[in-house]
């Protein structure tokens, strides 16, 4: 089955320094993908939505000059979290639709730590 | 936007009984209900969805029912087991990309 592959897993880092999140979509190719953020115990929030060769669309409220977003192929979506602080900490997930199916495929999730 | 809501958010259950989650929407022109399955510390897996053509659908233990009328849907899982136990997420996605999630349910199977 369709797989996308989320890396890294965890990372933890310094208050204001910058943490790259990448997704690749293994056997397809992605034309969208999307990056979401969640809370412990609560649920998936969309942040934005990338689209290969042109820039993302943000949802409302989520800062892009801080979370940026690069989507250069169709296999490749990174998420870039600049000067991050500690409430930036969260659990980020990627997702991609797999063609023409009506399904969402998820990476594993990338647990962040800001210290 | 689409708004989703999901009930309950906690639910124990017997091995072996039955576990439904429910959930609501807000825009009736959502097309796609997919139900996913997270364990901790990973992505959320996709276990069953549903068209907005289609008023049920069953794969093995799990089933999913969708009510338009009422903007309502279910997921409904027989026979419970304790590899069951996780959190699970309704969403609904409205015209073609956006998938809007419900809040989750934490079920929990005690053998």
């Amino acid at each position: 089955g369709a797989v996308v592959s989320q890396h890294p897993s965890w990372v933890i880092c310094k208050s204001g320094t910058s943490v790259k999140i990448e997704c690749r979509s293994l056997d397809f190719q992605a034309t969208t993908m999307f990056w979401y953020r969640q809370f412990p115990k609560q649920s998936l929030m969309l942040m934005a939505t990338s689209n290969e060769g042109s820039k993302a669309t943000y949802e409302q409220g989520v800062e892009k000059d801080k979370f940026l977003i690069n989507h250069a192929s169709l296999t490749l979506s990174t998420l870039t979290v600049t000067s991050a602080h500690p409430e930036d900490s969260s659990f980020y997930i990627c997702s991609a639709r797999v063609g023409s199916l009506d399904g969402y495929t998820f990476g594993s999730g990338t647990r962040l730590t800001v210290v | 936007g689409e708004n989703v809501e999901q009930h309950p958010s906690t639910l124990s259950v017997q091995e072996g009984d039955s576990a439904v989650i429910k959930c609501t929407y807000s825009d009736s022109a959502s097309n796609y209900f997919p139900w996913y399955k997270q364990e901790l510390g990973k992505g959320p897996q996709l276990i069953i969805d549903i068209r907005s053509n289609v008023g049920e659908k069953k794969d093995q233990r799990i089933a999913v029912t969708l009510n338009k009328t009422a903007k309502h849907f279910s997921l409904h899982i027989t026979e419970t087991q304790p590899e069951d136990s996780a959190v699970y997420f309704c969403a609904a996605r409205l015209g073609y990309q956006k998938v809007t999630f419900g809040t989750g349910t934490k079920l929990q199977v005690i053998p």
